[in-house]
């Protein structure tokens, strides 16, 4: 299994300013997802971030607005950048260990 | 990409076995059929999955029809814990990278009343 952490665990942000989201992993994970959770809705994908290489982002989300790193394999950060209030959601990490996927406690983001 | 269907509610009295179905009826032949389930403010929790046989553990049951159109998750002996969000996901491979990534739908709102 993995054990996955997010920092923070919830911020509330001025419109158009940016907030970086960490994720941290004990164990080393080739393939870590983001995903963001907006109020009463389901998961929707923002990327997959491999180690090494550039993040394969989902239709309807740009590098621009949500800029990856993947420094390690038991790191990842997302930048949420120019926020506007519609940024408002829980933003998870979430790495593949095997047949299995597993998902941090999130981060829930306020802007105002 | 499949996708699936699912109730949006359900109600299960405690003690009782909690039968969640899923309408998968796109799934390709190599694709699993995975149930994931989130409590309230919670990051989702992995339950089953499984890919033509039926499979046990622990925490559930999954029964997939023979045609693989479909399935049903089975708690077993609902408690007021199991008061969760139940998302049926269809695993798909990205983008030619051979990576796999979880889609999640809407999932059914399962509710455990004393």
């Amino acid at each position: 299994s993995a054990v996955i952490s997010q920092k923070p665990s919830r911020d509330i942000c001025q419109r158009g300013t940016s907030l970086t989201i960490q994720c941290q992993v004990d164990s080393q994970v080739t393939m870590m997802f983001w995903y963001r959770q907006q109020p009463g809705q389901s998961l929707t994908l923002i990327a997959t971030a491999n180690q090494g290489s550039e993040a394969t982002y989902e239709s309807g989300f740009v590098i621009d607005k949500f800029p990856i790193s993947r420094p390690n394999l038991t790191f990842s950060t997302l930048t949420v950048s120019n926020m506007s209030p519609e940024d408002s959601s829980i933003y998870l990490c979430s790495v593949q260990l095997g047949h299995e996927q597993y998902f941090g406690p999130g981060t829930r983001l306020t802007v105002t | 990409d499949a996708k699936t269907t699912q109730p949006p509610s359900m109600d299960c009295a405690e003690g009782r076995a909690a039968n969640l179905p899923c309408n998968h009826s796109t799934i390709s032949g190599n694709e699993y059929v995975y149930w994931y389930r989130q409590i309230h403010s919670q990051g989702p929790q992995y339950i089953i999955h499984g890919l033509k046989n039926n499979e046990t553990n622990e925490m559930a049951s999954l029964i997939i029809t023979e045609d693989r159109k479909s399935s049903t998750l089975i708690l077993p002996h609902a408690t007021l814990r199991d008061t969760a969000v139940y998302y049926c996901i269809v695993r798909v491979l990205s983008r030619g990278f051979n990576t796999d990534k979880l889609i999640f739908g809407t999932g059914t709102r399962l509710q455990v009343f004393p």
